[in-house]
């Protein structure tokens, strides 16, 4: 099976920063990845599919790019309400997902 | 507005069957939608379980498939999971969601999610 491996686990940021968070195949995906963000006690919610595709309502601070076995999640100016985990998802093969970005406030 | 909500037992007993309902609204759960189940034990990440179409196609982790089965009721719009022979290891935080599109190898991404709903494996 595909294993998802995010970095790093744990990220420092404050608010106004551009932060990147990488997220690496075992194997090729071609380009069948999706972001989440989750919020303590609360479901995730998509940000984006295919890679890059902003998914309907999320701000475009928010973008996605990558193919193949390395992804990137950029978010180009934090704002307060971004401090979350966030996760990959491989929909090439089955689906799993890594695990877990932390953004925490600085 | 899709809305899905998960319903069943908080606490279940080794070795017996987690049994969960999710009861989807404002959508016809006959409509191009997949449906499936997620999971997350507390703290921890994210795992995708197993996804239905309406017509009873289903589509499951291969880790979890001996022990999973998901079901579908039109008239109710309603589907649902069925795992046996849990452990605590099945502790987690179960979500019904929607999921795009499923092949025969693999289900894609989920843009609608319930609150998920908090099961315990404990004698």
């Amino acid at each position: 099976d595909i294993q998802m491996t995010q970095s790093p686990s744990t990220l420092s940021a404050s608010v106004g920063d551009r932060v990147t968070i990488t997220c690496r195949a075992s194997q090729s995906i071609s380009r069948w990845l999706a972001w989440y963000q989750q919020k303590p006690g609360t479901a995730p919610k998509l940000l984006i599919y295919e890679a890059s595709s902003l998914h309907n309502g999320v701000p475009s601070r928010f973008s996605g790019s990558g193919s193949g076995t390395e992804f990137t999640l950029t978010i180009s100016s934090l704002q307060p309400d971004d401090f979350a985990t966030y996760y990959c998802q491989q929909y090439n093969s089955y689906s799993t997902f890594g695990q877990g970005t932390k953004l925490e406030i600085k | 507005q899709v809305q899905l909500q998960e319903s069943g037992p908080g606490l279940v007993k080794p070795p017996e069957t987690l049994s969960l309902t999710c009861t989807v609204s404002g959508y016809s759960i006959s409509s191009g939608y997949y449906w499936g189940w997620i999971r997350q034990p507390p703290g921890k990440g994210l795992e995708w379980i197993g996804s239905i179409y309406h017509s009873g196609s289903t589509y499951y982790n291969p880790s979890l498939k001996s022990r999973v089965t998901i079901s579908v009721d039109t008239s109710k719009n309603q589907f649902s999971l069925k795992l046996n022979f849990v452990t605590a290891a099945d502790t987690a935080v179960y979500y019904c969601a929607s999921v795009a599109y499923c092949s025969s190898t693999s289900c894609y991404y989920s843009d609608y999610w319930g609150q998920g709903t908090l099961v315990t494996v404990s004698s």
